[in-house]
């Protein structure tokens, strides 16, 4: 079973829509998590962290938790061309002590 | 504060040559890392210094992949001989005395061309 898991796309959304990444990880005793931005060319950009069931928002992003289910999700509102990369869900394994990256999800923003 | 500095951006090599990359961490992060990219994956984890001891290289390919990391500051990565399917972004990352935890910051990575 892969430790993180997310559909890699691409996942198009029209400009000014919510765009939503979703992901689901198997370590159950995970405690932090993580949604890296990566442009083409790029290297990943941290752009949310999330330790605690529920929401955390940060301006136009809503990163989201739910342990029991072992999912987590990025919300995008108000989704600009600018916001067009791959998104990587990353897990910080307590059995390991280190992060743990999903394959990403490509996002297409239509202008 | 600085960020990871690598180099070099870019490399091509014939397949069985040997490379050499290098990272210099922000300024005081204890806890570096080198991943691997290969196109449309995840990054995944090749080696994990805390300072200069290795805490984890279980998926470094250690027939031809070496690591070190001197003194507990810069590190290199090697591939010697390299192979076609070593063709890959080589991203470097650290973090805090907080732990990753917090999360890490990479650097802008080594592209790899081997032909």
């Amino acid at each position: 079973q892969k430790e993180v898991e997310q559909n890699s796309g691409p996942l198009s959304v029209p400009e000014g829509a919510i765009a939503s990444l979703n992901c689901t990880y198997s370590d159950r005793g995970s405690q932090s998590f993580f949604w890296y931005r990566q442009y083409s060319g790029k290297s990943p950009e941290l752009i949310m962290s999330i330790y605690s069931n529920g929401d955390k928002e940060d301006g136009r992003f809503t990163a989201q938790l739910n342990k029991a289910s072992q999912y987590v999700s990025l919300l995008i509102r108000d989704s600009q061309p600018s916001d067009s990369a791959t998104y990587l869900c990353a897990v910080l394994t307590l059995r390991d002590d280190k992060i743990i990256f999903g394959k990403g999800t490509r996002l297409h923003i239509l202008p | 504060e600085a960020g990871v500095a690598q180099s070099p951006r870019y490399k091509i090599i014939e397949k069985r040559q040997s490379v050499a990359f290098w990272c210099n961490p922000i300024s005081g992060h204890a806890t570096l890392y080198w991943y691997q990219q290969i196109l449309g994956q995840g990054p995944k984890l090749l080696i994990q210094f805390q300072n200069n001891g290795v805490v984890d290289d279980s998926q470094l390919p250690k027939d031809r992949f070496s690591a070190e990391r001197l003194k507990g500051v810069d590190s290199t990565l090697k591939i010697q001989p390299a192979k076609l399917e070593d063709s890959a972004v080589y991203l470097c990352a650290s973090s805090s005395y907080r732990g990753p935890a917090y999360g890490y910051t990479f650097g802008s990575g080594t592209r790899l061309t081997v032909v």
